[in-house]
């Protein structure tokens, strides 16, 4: 049982880059959602899915794009990379919103 | 939106300690969950505790959602109890869980 799976692990890009983190689950779960995590900070809600073709946004949602075409699947999209976009990113599902969530290993992302 | 306070910042334990995080939230939540991250930045599920007590070998969590405020016990620490233990909340009509900022505790040997 796979879980919550992010690719990639880590990633470098130059400013005004775009690229695209992975997120995919195998638990048929509803809700999705991406959080950043800067340093000393806790996690930050930038999207989240409560099901397919159904998307929001959350705390930080500015400077990235989701979309959520499969159940399984909830990709995140930086346009134009920022140094501010600096970060940890983690995914995570539950099986609906407020319930106990299960986040991926993270992306660790500079942007140069 | 929901505001969420963890304290102590930093606590040090040498091994064997017994420890207690307190996780404070402005407003009434539908649940809280309890998580440890690891010193490779996984985040790990401890416990998911709306309300009520819960227990898991060395460690314990007690949810008092009326007082808005939870705790969790960590007894017998070790060293691989070390990383940082973040409390999270789930409230009200938003559909988004927030984090508070984080105990980051080292234990000793």
């Amino acid at each position: 049982n796979a879980g919550v799976t992010q690719t990639p692990k880590f990633q470098v890009l130059k400013t005004g880059q775009s690229m695209t983190l992975q997120c995919a689950q195998d638990m048929n779960h509803e809700y999705m959602s991406w959080y950043r995590q800067d340093p000393g900070m806790g996690l930050r809600l930038i999207h989240y899915s409560v099901g397919a073709g159904i998307t929001d946004q959350g705390e930080v949602p500015n400077g990235y794009n989701v979309s959520r075409s499969t159940t399984e699947d909830f990709p995140l999209r930086l346009l134009s990379a920022a140094p501010s976009q600096t970060s940890v990113y983690f995914c995570a599902s539950s099986y609906s919103a407020g319930l106990e969530a299960f986040f991926g290993q993270g992306t660790r992302l500079t942007v140069v | 939106g929901i505001q969420v306070e963890q304290s102590p910042p930093d606590l040090i334990l040498q091994e064997g300690a017994n420890s207690t995080l307190r996780c404070n939230f402005s407003d009434s939540v539908n649940n809280l969950q309890w998580f440890h991250q690891n010193p490779w930045g996984q985040l790990i599920n401890l416990f998911y505790i709306p309300s009520g007590t819960k227990q898991n070998g060395r460690l314990s969590a007690t949810t008092v959602a009326t007082e808005r405020y939870s705790l969790l016990y960590i007894s017998s620490s070790q060293t691989t109890d070390s990383g940082v233990y973040f409390c999270a909340v789930h409230g009200g009509s938003n559909n988004d869980m927030r984090f508070g900022a984080g105990t980051r505790l080292t234990v000793k040997p």
